[in-house]
């Protein structure tokens, strides 16, 4: 079955320690996002790419960093985890003017 | 301003009976998309109905329907014959020029057996 997949499911870092986050498709989709969710909050969108082109949201932190090296993959980096980091990270993608299907999402402890 | 306003945190619903959550929605742009998702413990985003702006008729996706009034600006979900699976998250989103989603606070629905 198409799917978007992240990996891994559940990540536990230290305090200051880089981590990385990542996401496939099988969906060929061109558009690919990264949220952030935080316990009983909404999704809030820190980037996202049409095909290669990187769009930056003007409040993501510096901390955070992405990369899509093709069109199934795309990672988050998070350079120097805080404490404030700790949140649900979930990839989603899409078909331009189309519904986004999202993964299964990234649970980040950072101790 | 919010542009996309849930205002039930939270929603009881016997099973079987029928649900509606509210959303409203804020955008100049004529051009527009409505979108339901449904989140459940285990977080996954699961997308349950989409609405367009220019579309005539309301949505419907089997025991889900989106009751678009656009002139009031409103998107609400309608649930019918709720299921003990249907318990988790609700957000409305909303799409405008660009590719971004904008999504409300969310509603917590629990279906009582």
């Amino acid at each position: 079955d198409a799917m978007v997949i992240q990996n891994p499911r559940y990540q536990v870092t230290q305090f200051g320690k880089p981590v990385t986050l990542s996401c496939s498709q099988t969906l060929n989709h061109n558009v690919m996002y990264w949220y952030q969710q935080k316990s009983s909050q909404a999704p809030k969108l820190l980037f996202h790419y049409y095909d290669k082109d990187f769009n930056n949201e003007a409040d993501t932190p510096d901390n955070f960093q992405s990369r899509r090296p093709n069109t199934s993959f795309c990672f988050l980096d998070i350079r120097s985890p805080g404490l404030g980091d700790a949140a649900m990270y979930l990839c989603a993608t899409s078909r331009m003017g189309y519904e986004q299907f999202f993964g299964p999402g990234t649970r980040l402890t950072v101790l | 301003a919010q542009k996309i306003t849930q205002t039930q945190p939270g929603m009881f619903v016997q099973e079987k009976e029928a649900v509606t959550l509210d959303c409203t929605y804020d955008t100049s742009d004529p051009s527009y998309g409505l979108f339901w998702y449904k989140q459940p413990s285990s977080g996954e985003m699961i997308f349950l109905i989409y609405q367009g702006s220019y579309d005539q008729q309301n949505a419907t996706e089997g025991r889900y329907s989106l009751n678009f009034q656009k002139a009031r600006k409103s998107a609400n979900l309608v649930i019918s014959a709720s299921q003990l699976g249907d318990s988790a998250m609700y957000f409305c989103a909303m799409r405008e020029v660009t590719e971004k989603l904008v999504f409300g606070k969310g509603t917590k629905l629990t279906v009582n057996p």
